[in-house]
């Protein structure tokens, strides 16, 4: 199976500031990538599919790159409705397969 | 509106086996892949399974974790879809969404898990 490893699992952030956060495949997944945004206590909610493009109504200081192996989440101008954990998933082969998540806390 | 409703939780023996379904409404369910992630207290995401439509001849597929454990299933005329898990043991214990994805394409193909259930408890506990 492919395995995805997120980086860092827990990011000290403050409002305003930019953000990068990584997921890494064990294999080339090509785009095939979603991320995901999950608040305490909430569902996960998706943000991004196709490794690049944006869900409905999400904001566009949400972005997501990458091809392959590597992908990144970008969020430019963080707020405090962001303060989330955020996973990965790879669905470019069987059995689809999500990241250990990073969580972002104020500093 | 898109609703998707899990139930079937609750408090399993070890060695037990559990039937979670899930119930949606407000889309065409026929036109979807149906998938289960689940949680465990405190941790991360884990993909349990996905049944594919009638386009895809209901294929099933599993975590690799999981595998010769559970099973999925859906019936199109209630709009519902079901996971059974066999011998049940305490790191089964989680809570277990419901998700649609889609097949979109626009150029590129992609699959996109746009939508969520609330989550059913499930505790493995003698």
């Amino acid at each position: 199976e492919t395995v995805m490893t997120q980086s860092p699992t827990s990011l000290s952030t403050s409002i305003g500031e930019r953000v990068t956060l990584n997921c890494k495949a064990s294999q080339s997944v090509g785009i095939d990538v979603d991320w995901f945004q999950q608040t305490p206590g909430q569902s996960p909610k998706l943000l991004i599919y196709g490794a690049s493009n944006r869900h409905t109504g999400v904001p566009d200081r949400f972005t997501g790159s990458g091809f392959g192996r590597d992908f990144t989440l970008t969020i430019s101008n963080m707020e405090a409705e962001d303060l989330a954990v955020y996973y990965c998933l790879q669905y470019g082969s069987n059995p689809w397969t999500f990241g250990g998540g990073t969580k972002l806390e104020l500093k | 509106e898109v609703q998707i409703l899990e139930t079937g939780g609750g408090l399993v023996k070890p060695g037990g086996s559990l039937r979670l379904s899930c119930a949606t409404s407000g889309f065409n369910f026929n036109d979807y892949l149906m998938n289960w992630v689940r949680q465990a207290p405190g941790k991360g995401l884990e993909w349990v399974g996905q049944i594919r439509n009638k386009n895809y001849n209901y294929a099933t597929y599993y975590a690799e974790s999981l595998e010769g454990r559970v099973t999925i299933s859906r019936d199109d005329s209630k709009s519902s879809v079901y996971l059974q898990v066999s011998s049940l043991r305490a790191e089964d214990t989680a809570i277990y969404y419901c998700t649609r994805s889609y097949y979109y394409y626009d150029g590129t193909y992609y699959y996109v898990m746009d939508a969520w259930g609330q989550g059913v408890s499930v505790t493995v506990s003698s």
